[in-house]
């Protein structure tokens, strides 16, 4: 079984469009992850929950919204979707809080989320 | 300010050679850790070691080893005996949570290329 999952694997849009990430984890962590990484493989973390708690938002656009059900969730959804938010986006998940600074994340596979 | 720098941009270098990743991070924290992770041509980021800011002990693991330095704030990675199934994008990153909410900040990675 994979740890964390994400779906879909690939997504091809229009600009405006809106869609939605899924990802899940069987791993029972409490604090799940959305990262972006650009072209450049650069990685900036956008959000953070803690057993459904949004713990960390880094100056996303509040187009973007993560929404979690239970603490195995964690969804992202876009709203009108730009050419800039075309990237690949990772879910992560590690164990215990945000305030526990020495856990490992263990990633998702990737969505790679292409605008036109 | 950049907290993470991993100058290398991408490297090549021949199977069987020994090839040194670097990392220097910058950070107020007495307590902190330090990650290396792996993103092979697949995608998924892999994880390959965590170090904490009081253990300066360097670590070997079969052909990996990392130096860690508080002296110079570096923590470089080192494969010996390169492989081709080494060839991926390697990210160093720190958690800290001097600023009040822990998170992890990454590098912006280096791609090695081991050439048969």
């Amino acid at each position: 079984d994979t740890a964390v999952s994400q779906t879909p694997k690939y997504l091809v849009t229009q600009m405006g469009n809106d869609k939605s990430i899924k990802c899940e984890q069987n791993l029972g962590h409490d604090t799940m992850y959305w990262y972006k990484q650009d072209s450049k493989k650069f990685l900036k973390i956008m959000f953070s929950y803690n057993n459904k708690e949004l713990i960390i938002n880094e100056t996303v656009p509040n187009r973007f919204s993560p929404k979690s059900p239970d603490k195995a969730h964690l969804n992202l959804h876009i709203n009108s979707l730009e050419l800039g938010d075309s990237a690949v986006y990772f879910c992560a998940s590690s164990q215990g809080s945000t305030t526990i600074i020495n856990e490992k994340l263990f990633f998702g596979s990737g969505t790679q989320l292409s605008v036109l | 300010a950049q907290k993470v720098t991993q100058a290398q941009t991408e490297i090549s270098v021949v199977e069987k050679e020994d090839v040194t990743l670097d990392c220097v991070y910058e950070t107020r924290d007495t307590t902190y850790y330090l990650f290396w992770y792996k993103q092979p041509p697949s995608g998924e980021l892999v994880f390959l070691i965590r170090r904490n800011s009081f253990d300066e002990q360097n670590e070997i693991s079969g052909r990996y080893s990392w130096n860690f330095q508080k002296s110079t704030s570096s923590f470089n990675f080192t494969i010996t005996a390169s492989q081709v199934v080494d060839s991926a994008v390697y990210f160093c990153a720190l958690s800290e949570g001097f600023s009040g909410t822990y998170k992890y900040i990454f590098g912006t990675g280096t791609r090695l290329k081991v050439l048969a």
